[in-house]
């Protein structure tokens, strides 16, 4: 069975780091291309980043490019999201996601979703 | 980047009747080469992470009710459930996965009127 585990919610300060993550299990992690998606509340879905765990090709939508990092950790079947410096305006939750097989591009597994809170 | 907008916004119909969504791309997301549409709809129940319910425009996922179904080709796009039920009250969203960054609708949330 197919599953994508991220890690459990957060609350920050502004200007605090944090990576969250997603484990995948029941398939080949390495084979399959997982994204990250923003929903803020009550609004809509935002596609941050996709990564292939495989060779780490990671792909950022322009809005994000520079405020977040996506890696990849294919021993441990582990992505990633990181901030450097969190803003209030981060407040989301935030999903991994797995592309069907190849160049799809439409994600047919999602994680359960991570809540960030950033708040002084 | 491909803009997609849904409409309605929200909409309300009464159980056991048809509900239709329409999304709309502001370029082709029909790959001629291999005569795909790149789009898929997803199902985002209250406190859930989404759900994938169509792929290549008209393709059901897998466990995905029969009442669900996609149509459309280019930029115009229709998901359609034919006999609402109480469990399809949810936000529904269009994506096209023909361009990067694989944009979404903003949603149309369906109720039970």
């Amino acid at each position: 069975e197919v599953q994508l585990v991220q890690s459990g919610a957060e609350m920050k300060k502004p200007g605090e780091s944090l990576k969250i993550s997603c484990k995948g299990s029941g398939y080949r992690f390495t084979s399959h291309w997982i994204g990250w998606v923003r929903q803020m509340p009550g609004k809509g879905l935002e596609l941050m980043g996709i990564i292939y765990p495989g060779d780490s090709d990671t792909r950022y939508s322009p809005s994000f490019q520079g405020q977040v990092t996506i890696s990849a950790g294919k021993s441990i079947s582990t992505a990633y999201l990181q901030w450097s410096s969190l803003k209030a305006s981060d407040t989301a939750m935030y999903y991994c996601a797995r592309w069907d097989s190849g160049d799809s591009g439409y994600f047919n597994f999602w994680g359960q979703g991570t809540l960030v809170t950033v708040s002084s | 980047d491909i803009v997609m907008t849904q409409s309605p916004d929200s909409l309300a119909v009464s159980l056991g009747e048809r509900a239709t969504i329409n999304c709309k791309s502001s370029q082709s997301v029909l790959y001629s080469s291999n005569n795909k549409n790149y789009l898929a709809w997803y199902q985002q129940r209250p406190g859930q992470p989404p759900k994938l319910l169509i792929y290549w425009a008209s393709t059901r996922e897998s466990g995905v009710p029969d009442r669900f179904s996609g149509s459309g080709s280019g930029t115009d796009f229709t998901l359609t459930i034919s006999s609402l039920q109480a469990e399809d009250v949810a936000v529904y969203y269009c994506q096209q996965h023909y361009g990067t960054p694989h944009t979404f609708g903003q949603g149309t949330k369906l109720e039970i009127k």
